[in-house]
């Protein structure tokens, strides 16, 4: 099926340790970002990549840490996990230019619960 | 930077019609974008607004107000699966969508 798919689904861990999310779309889009929406389902923009180059840091503090292996591949590092990083994680994809079409494909979402 | 404001929550009847408002905020307007969300599910996008006026796809339609800063979403014939939360959206420097505040649907048979 060509999608968006993100691993783990659901991530519970400890305050204080470190966790991956990894992200590959099979779509050819050339953009892949990473959104978190929170409890009270504000989806808010993280990072943005254009071709495996950092677009957008949207002042994520730098516990977080993305890379971009290939522009297939977004994987998302956190380190020093804290209660408020709970909340979905999602990785989206676009290719046409968002002015023209406004149009992101998102992956399953990956819940993260730090206890 | 962008704002873009919706009613927390609407509440309607199967086969009844309902109007999801937005209205934004921004200093450069591309266009807006709709999305549904069930719960435990991804956003999936609806629709996108380049224009004003409306825009008809199927049961659902968008509507767009430049002059206004003012869009809503217009669901007919609502289904029980239709109950989920829905977002506007707008590109902000091309390069990234920002989110609505979210709506969510009940429909009651």
């Amino acid at each position: 099926d060509t999608a968006v798919s993100q691993t783990p689904k659901y991530l519970v861990t400890q305050m204080g340790n470190d966790k991956s999310i990894k992200c590959e779309q099979n779509l050819g889009h050339d953009t892949m970002y990473w959104y978190k929406q929170d409890s009270k389902k504000f989806l808010k923009i993280m990072f943005s990549y254009n071709n495996k180059e950092l677009i957008i840091n949207e002042t994520v503090p730098n516990r977080f840490s993305p890379k971009s292996p290939d522009k297939a591949h977004l994987n998302l590092h956190i380190n020093s996990l804290e209660l408020g990083d709970s909340a979905v994680y999602f990785c989206a994809s676009s290719q046409d230019s968002l002015a023209v079409r406004g149009l992101v494909f998102f992956g399953p979402g990956t819940r993260l619960t730090v206890l | 930077g962008q704002s873009l404001e919706q009613p927390s929550e609407v509440t309607a009847v199967e086969g009844a019609i309902v109007q999801i408002n937005c209205t934004y905020q921004t200093s450069g307007f591309y266009g807006l974008s709709w999305y549904q969300q069930h719960d435990g599910g991804a956003p999936t996008f609806l629709s996108y607004n380049a224009l004003d006026g409306l825009e008809e796809t199927g049961r659902f339609s968008s509507f767009l107000s430049r002059s206004d800063s003012y869009g809503y979403l217009l669901l007919q014939e609502l289904q029980m699966k239709d109950s989920a939360s829905y977002f506007c959206a707008a590109p902000y420097n091309t390069d990234k969508l920002i989110f609505g505040t979210g709506t969510r649907l009940q429909v009651f048979p």
